[in-house]
Formats: structure tokens, sequence, C-alpha cells
């Protein structure tokens, strides 16, 4: 079945810590997303990016890095910068053109130990 | 300014009431996209409905049904005959084709709560 892919479900990050969230798709989508989610919150949009190689800040990238060097995979980067991570982040892909409808992956839960 | 208000935050009903989730939007564009996403206690967001900017035609799917309103760029969700099962946060959100398509707007969310 196609889909997304998040992992872990869950995360820990120590004081100081860089942590990496996994969002791996098999739907051949060229854009994808990473959405932040605090308690009782609506989504807000951290980075996205439209093709392989390219990626656009959104609306809260202080603290966060992405890479996309495979159509597949975009891993988000929580970096010891960004200093209240948690938080429940979603990942999401798009297929072409304009009205597509997001995908969304079931989402990994950050805590500071 | 916001593009997607869904000014209900929280709503309580019982369970067989009917309810209505209100969304406004706001775009200068003339082609756009709004959709209905349920997000329920596990997580992840589940795509409800698509609607584009040239279709007002209201659509009913079994209990759920949308009322889109260009007048009054409102794009409304009724659940008649409310479940347990329906107790979620949807979120509203606009796609505009234009300015870049790739990019989304979401509202706050509505939490809904159905009690037995």
């Amino acid at each position: 079945d196609g889909g997304i892919t998040q992992s872990p479900k869950y995360l820990f990050r120590k004081e100081g810590q860089n942590v990496t969230l996994s969002c791996e798709q098999n739907l051949n989508h060229d854009a994808m997303y990473w959405y932040r989610q605090d308690p009782g919150q609506g989504l807000r949009l951290i980075y996205y990016s439209q093709i392989v190689n390219d990626f656009q800040k959104g609306d809260i990238a202080e603290g966060y890095s992405v890479s996309r060097e495979k159509k597949e995979s975009f891993p988000l980067t929580v970096t010891s910068a960004q200093k209240n991570p948690t938080a429940f982040y979603l990942c999401a892909s798009k297929g072409p053109g304009a009205g597509e409808k997001l995908f969304f992956g079931s989402g990994t839960q950050l805590s500071v130990l | 300014a916001q593009k997607v208000t869904q000014a209900q935050t929280e709503i309580s009903v019982v369970e067989k009431e009917d309810v209505t989730l209100d969304c406004v939007y706001e775009t200068r564009d003339t082609t756009y996209y709004l959709f209905w996403y349920k997000q329920p206690p596990s997580g992840e967001l589940v795509f409800l409905i698509r609607r584009n900017s040239f279709d007002e035609q209201n659509e009913i799917s079994g209990r759920y049904s949308w009322n889109f309103q260009k007048s009054t760029s409102s794009f409304n969700f009724t659940i008649t005959a409310s479940q347990v099962v329906d107790s979620a946060v949807y979120f509203c959100a606009l796609s505009e084709a234009q300015y870049n398509f790739n990019k989304f707007y979401f509202g706050s969310g509505t939490k809904l709560n159905v009690k037995p």
C-alpha cells in the first residue's frame, strides 16, 4: 500500500542534543511537508519541499533543518537551537498540480528529557 | 491575517445530535481549493473532502455534508446524527491555485466531543 511512514512514533531529546525525525513516502510525490502541532493547537508549517534538492522555510523554521536528497525522503532535524521542541510532528506529501490533497503520516511525538 | 478561520475551538454534543463546524476563508485568488481533514486521537490527519472554487454544489456523504458558499466565503461541515466515533479535531484548509498551489493554509481546528 502506498503511504507515508514516519519514525519513530515517540522520541526523547536530551538537553543540547540534535534529533532527526524520519519521513518516507512511496507515493511518488514531489512535494513534502513538515508540520508542528502543539497540544490543543493547529498545524504550523516548519519546512516544505517542492522538488528534490530544494526546500523552503515555513512559518516556524528557526531551530529546525531539513534535507531532500531523495524524492521519497524528507528528514527533519530538531537542533539544540530549538528551545521548546516538545510537540507532535506531522509529515505530509502531495501529488503534482493544483488542488491535490495532502497525505499525512501518523506523526512523531517528541519530548524533552 | 488568518486565511482560514475556525472560530469554534471546541464543541460538545450528545450522540445523535446534529452539529455544524464552521470554516471561513479569505483569498484573492479566483481559483482555489478547500479541504476538510479529521484528526482522531491517534493523531494522523484523514482527508474528508476537497472542493474547488468553481463548484458550489453542496455535497453529502452518508452522515456528512458540506455547504460551500462563495458569497460568504464559508465552507461549513455538518455531521448528522453524530456518533461517539466522530469525536476528533477537524481542520479546514485552503490551497490557492495561482500564488503557490503547494502551500496550504490550515485553520486552528475545532475539537468535537460526542458524548454517549
